[in-house]
Formats: structure tokens, C-alpha cells, sequence
């Protein structure tokens, strides 16, 4: 297991169309989390995960917004309809149960373009 | 969470010392100083982290003044690929996500 992965790396949408990112955190890790970064600025927390319960949201996630964790596993970030200020890079981590000595392992992200 | 403050820009020439600063003034009492940094294109990665005592690590070293009001990120030994974004969180460790700033985006120059 060599870390938190992030597929796809690039995503270019066009406005309306769906997306779906999928993350795959670190096997041993009980909490996931997604952050939505702009450019210039600092990652946003959007949504997190303990096992599959999805225990917090922020309201910068609209109802177009959907997270999944089933299984505890790996997780997926659904955008409806995508407008073009959803463009931005969508970071996924995780982090054992009390945050650890490492606190959270950030995945590479995936940039969407909305067109 | 803490309120950190940190400065916009620094700038190291390669091979110094990198002293990174940052307030956290109304950090509470079991709030930890964690450090993370962003390469361009990446996601954050964690450097360090402290509660009272100054910190070492093969990547970094932290110093948290006694009042706990402040502390200095020092990269050694700087080099071009420390040329990055840091960021400076206060944090339990327990509560439910990190909340980041804006950070520091050092550019280290030959």
C-alpha cells in the first residue's frame, strides 16, 4: 500500500455533464476525507468519512454534490450538472482513527476542468 | 480550530536555513502545531508536528515558543525542492478535519 490514490489525475467536462472521482485511501485508515482546492488558495474541507459513515459535510457541498464510502473502502465524489466554478482540484486523504503521528495522507488529487 | 496567521512570501537562497514563522495566539491547550506542505500539482504533504516541546524530524524542525503563541518552521538546508506552500494548522488530532489558511509559499533561489 504505498499511499492515498486518486483517479482520474485530469478531468475535462462539459458544463451540465456529470463527473464521478474515485479515491482509494491508505487500507488501514478509518477516516477519509475530500477537500476542494481553488487556485491560490488552501484546500476546503467538503465532506469526511469514518468507515462508511459519512459524519460530516460542509456547506460548500451542494445537493449537487454526492460522497460514497460503501464498505468502508474506497470512496467516490459525485458532481451533477457541473457548472464551471466547480473547476478546481478535488483532494482526497485519509487518516487512521485519531489522526496519528502523520496526521492525514493526501492523494495527488484530480483536477476538473468544466468547459 | 486555532486561527493561524502566516506571511504570503518568503524567500531562501539554497543550502541556508529556511525559517518559516506563524501565529496561533488563540491556540487551546490540546490543539497541536502541525506543519504540512504542498509542492505545485500535488497534494499536501505532512512535515511535523508538536504540542509544547521543539520538535526534530529527518525533514524539518519545530520550535513552539513557551506560551505556545508561536512557532518556526526550519528547513535546514534548503533546496530547490522545498519550494512549495506551507501551511501551519492548529489541530487536536482527534477533531474531524484539518481546516487549512492560505500558507506560506517559500521560493527557494540559487
Amino acid at each position: 500500500d504505498t499511499g492515498v490514490s486518486q483517479d482520474p489525475r485530469h478531468k475535462i467536462t462539459k458544463r451540465g455533464q456529470n463527473v464521478t472521482f474515485r479515491c482509494d485511501p491508505i487500507s488501514e485508515h478509518n477516516r477519509l476525507y475530500w477537500y476542494r482546492q481553488t487556485l491560490g488558495q488552501g484546500p476546503e474541507f467538503l465532506t469526511y468519512f469514518q468507515n462508511e459513515a459519512q459524519l460530516e459535510k460542509s456547506r460548500l457541498l451542494s445537493d449537487r454534490f454526492s460522497a460514497e464510502r460503501p464498505k468502508g473502502s474506497f470512496s467516490t465524489l459525485e458532481i451533477q450538472r457541473t457548472e464551471q466554478g466547480d473547476s478546481a482540484m478535488y483532494l482526497c486523504a485519509s487518516s487512521p482513527r485519531r489522526g496519528g503521528e502523520g496526521g492525514y495522507t493526501f492523494g495527488s488529487g484530480t483536477r476538473l476542468t468544466v468547459v | 480550530d486555532a486561527k493561524t496567521t502566516q506571511p504570503t512570501s518568503m524567500d531562501c537562497a539554497e543550502g541556508r536555513a529556511a525559517n518559516l514563522p506563524c501565529n496561533h495566539s488563540t491556540i487551546s491547550g490540546n490543539e497541536y502545531v502541525y506543519w504540512y506542505r504542498q509542492i505545485h500539482s500535488q497534494g499536501p504533504q505532512y512535515i511535523i508536528h508538536g504540542l509544547k516541546n521543539n520538535e526534530t524530524n529527518e525533514m524539518a524542525s519545530l520550535i513552539i515558543t513557551e506560551d505556545r503563541k508561536s512557532s518556526t518552521l526550519i528547513l535546514p538546508h534548503a533546496t530547490l525542492r522545498d519550494t512549495a506552500v506551507y501551511y501551519c494548522i492548529g489541530y487536536t488530532g482527534t477533531a474531524s478535519k484539518l481546516t487549512f489558511g492560505t500558507g506560506t509559499r517559500l521560493q527557494v533561489t540559487l
